[in-house]
């Protein structure tokens, strides 16, 4: 079973608008953290933001903020006042505590293509 | 500058010819992993390494190999590559055993022919 699951392949956006990509997760850990990374066409992995399961508040980074609902283990990510550069595949990622022991390995979704139009 | 980096960025070869992909980092970071990058199939832990000398595999380690002799080190090693390893290749490394962010190498777009 997926246990990071992205729903929407490609996203549209106009220009200054607010976008939600969407990832639930799935882990029977109490204690996991998760991440967002965005690839722009050029390759490389760029960190947005993280949110860790015990974290009472959601999390935000400038215009990126994290809609955690730990009940309905969803973790989408909210891009405000969307600008050109920001197209780009957009992936969100878990790293499960206890059930990973030392390998502190990523378990990736798909990713979200983000077309964002002038 | 804190950083991540591997080479070659680019790199097309033919089958069975042994290739190495490094990878440094300057963050004295204890953990250093390998993923893989493929259409359809998100990224895949290949090998990952808990400090130097101490490695372990990932979920794709099959045709790989790794070594971590210094801490700041950790290349990846195709002793005999073949078609299916054509990828983009990134290497990782963390601090700690909090939830930290993973930092990223530029990646390695490796093409076996």
């Amino acid at each position: 079973a997926q246990k990071i699951t992205q729903t929407q392949p490609g996203m549209f956006v106009q220009e200054k608008e607010a976008v939600t990509l969407d990832c639930t997760y799935d882990t029977s850990d109490q204690s996991y953290g998760l991440f967002w990374y965005k690839q722009p066409s050029s390759g490389e992995m760029i960190f947005l933001i993280y949110q860790g399961s015990y974290d009472e508040q959601n999390a935000t980074e400038g215009r990126y903020s994290l809609n955690f609902q730990k009940a309905r283990k969803s973790a989408n990510l909210v891009i405000s006042a969307s600008q050109l550069g920001d197209s780009a595949m957009y992936f969100c990622a878990m790293r499960e505590g206890f059930n990973a022991g030392n390998n502190r390995k990523l378990i990736w979704g798909l990713g979200t293509s983000l077309a964002v139009n002038p | 500058e804190a950083q991540v980096t591997q080479n070659p960025r680019y790199l097309i070869t033919v089958t069975g010819k042994k290739l190495t992909v490094t990878c440094s980092q300057n963050m004295n970071h204890e953990y250093m992993s390998w993923y893989r990058q493929d259409p359809g199939l998100g990224l895949r832990q290949i090998y990952y390494s808990m400090n130097v000398e101490v490695t372990d595999k990932g979920d794709v380690p099959e045709g790989y190999k790794v070594s971590r002799k210094e801490k700041r080190n950790f290349p990846l090693i195709l002793e005999s590559p073949s078609p299916n390893q054509t990828s983009l290749y990134f290497c990782a490394s963390s601090v700690g055993l909090g939830p930290y962010e993973q930092f990223f190498g530029p990646g390695t777009r490796l093409t076996v022919l």
